[in-house]
């Protein structure tokens, strides 16, 4: 299974970029990378997901170097309703089974 | 999301019980999945299923059953309730291999 790794915390300024790398060094060739903001109470929820190179939508980018083994969430200028705890989620580790195995997330805190 | 939906939303129970936590979506999703999140942790996979009466272990299976009659439903069942199964279950679902899940607003369960 594809076991992921990123920073257990960060804190940044209202404003700032935030990049938050995640290690998936075992990552398999079908899966894809996908990352979940999670706030107090509520259940995950999707902001955006790549295969390689570099994916944008209207609150993230993604970053995917050409080996994958890592993959780069960066979020433009934060404001403190970004404060959240991020998951990067790689896949099944190309065994098909679809069990999805989070990771220990990156707990993000956005100061005024 | 409206379409995935979780009962009930607080459960108080005591050791020894049997306690069935409800989910149901309405997307017809293949994929359904059952983590559980104890306080500032992160997501563990309890068990998960490709199809109706497909169903497979995951991380944490232990002390619980699942059952998937229906595709649009997956009932979690604690057989007989402890107290380390105090915790915040999710529910998820998907309809294909790109991991974008969608998540329920999830069952706060305390066992007394």
């Amino acid at each position: 299974l594809a076991k992921t790794t990123q920073p257990i915390s960060m804190d940044s300024y209202e404003g700032q970029e935030v990049n938050i790398t995640c290690s998936h060094n075992n990552i398999a060739t079908n899966d894809y990378i996908t990352w979940y903001q999670q706030f107090p109470s509520q259940g995950p929820r999707f902001i955006i997901q790549g295969y390689k190179t570099k994916v944008t939508n209207e609150v993230a980018s993604l970053f995917i170097p050409a080996d994958r083994k890592s993959s780069t969430l960066s979020l433009p200028r934060v404001s403190l309703s970004d404060t959240a705890v991020y998951y990067c989620l790689v896949g099944d580790g190309g065994s098909g089974t679809y069990k999805y195995i989070f990771g220990t997330g990156t707990r993000l805190k956005v100061l005024a | 999301d409206a379409g995935i939906t979780q009962s009930p939303r607080y459960k108080i129970t005591e050791t020894g019980r049997q306690v069935t936590l409800m989910c149901h979506q309405t997307w017809s999703h293949s994929y359904m999945f059952w983590y559980r999140q104890d306080l500032g942790h992160g997501l563990r996979l309890i068990y998960y299923s490709a199809a109706a009466d497909i169903t497979d272990k995951g991380e944490v299976p232990d002390g619980y059953v699942v059952s998937r009659s229906k595709t649009e439903n997956f009932p979690l069942t604690l057989e007989s309730a402890t107290r380390s199964q105090t915790s915040v279950y999710f529910c998820a679902s998907t309809e294909n291999s790109n991991e974008k899940l969608f998540f329920g607003s999830g069952t706060q369960l305390s066992v007394l």
